[in-house]
């Protein structure tokens, strides 16, 4: 079945406590991106990836650091959270990355991280 | 910077009524239009896009939106709404020249009564 995968659905953590966000898609996709969903504020682009070790910053990158070593894993990595990355997270991914931003991008399900 | 107003945060509407989502981006360049639905706990889903060509995009689920380029507008309508249409709308906007940055409205909480 064609899907993104995140991991861990779900996430409680202190404040300086380095983690890590997993993503993966099943789709050969060239590009993928990584969202946060606060209420009030819709999505928010943190960061995203044209292919293989390119990566460029959204709109909210500030605190959050990505990698794009495999063409399948996108992980999200935040090395000190604090309160304020308290939110939903969603990894999305799309065919490619030099269309313009006209493929449709398909989501992951979700990760709901509270930081302490 | 990009902007996408999606001025409706609420909208209440009885079963087998029509429904208008709102939708506004700033660009005045050429952009690619999107809305996608989220059910709760769930992802988000494509609904419809527009990319070029006839203003009048139709979608899944019934839905179909109109491309408006002097009012910057990409609204959303149905006709006939069901139950099963209750979930969160967002409108979505890429810069078509730039391409791989997308802004996300801040969502329209569509409650169909029955």
């Amino acid at each position: 079945e064609a899907q993104v995968t995140q991991n861990p659905r779900y996430l409680i953590t202190v404040t300086g406590k380095k983690l890590t966000v997993t993503c993966s898609q099943n789709m050969n996709h060239e590009y993928m991106s990584w969202y946060r969903q606060d209420p009030g504020l819709g999505l928010r682009q943190i960061y995203y990836s044209m292919n293989v070790e390119v990566t460029d910053k959204g709109d909210v990158p500030e605190g959050y650091k990505v990698s794009r070593k495999e063409k399948r894993n996108f992980p999200l990595i935040l090395e000190s959270p604090s309160p304020n990355q308290t939110s939903l997270y969603f990894c999305a991914s799309s065919l490619s990355a030099w269309v313009g931003g006209s493929d449709t991008q398909y989501f992951g399900p979700g990760t709901r991280l509270t930081v302490l | 910077a990009q902007s996408v107003t999606q001025l409706d945060s609420q909208v209440p509407v009885f079963e087998e009524a029509p429904v208008e989502l709102r939708c506004n981006y700033s660009s005045s360049v050429s952009v690619y239009l999107f809305w996608y639905v989220q059910y709760p706990n769930q992802g988000l889903q494509l609904l419809l896009k527009y990319l070029s060509g006839s203003t009048l995009v139709k979608g899944i689920n019934g839905f179909e939106a109109e491309f408006n380029k002097s009012q910057t507008s990409f609204h959303l309508r149905k006709p006939s709404v069901h139950i099963s249409d209750t979930a969160e709308y967002f409108c979505a906007v890429s810069v078509s020249d730039t391409g791989n940055q997308f802004y996300f409205g801040t969502g329209t909480s569509l409650t169909v009564i029955p």
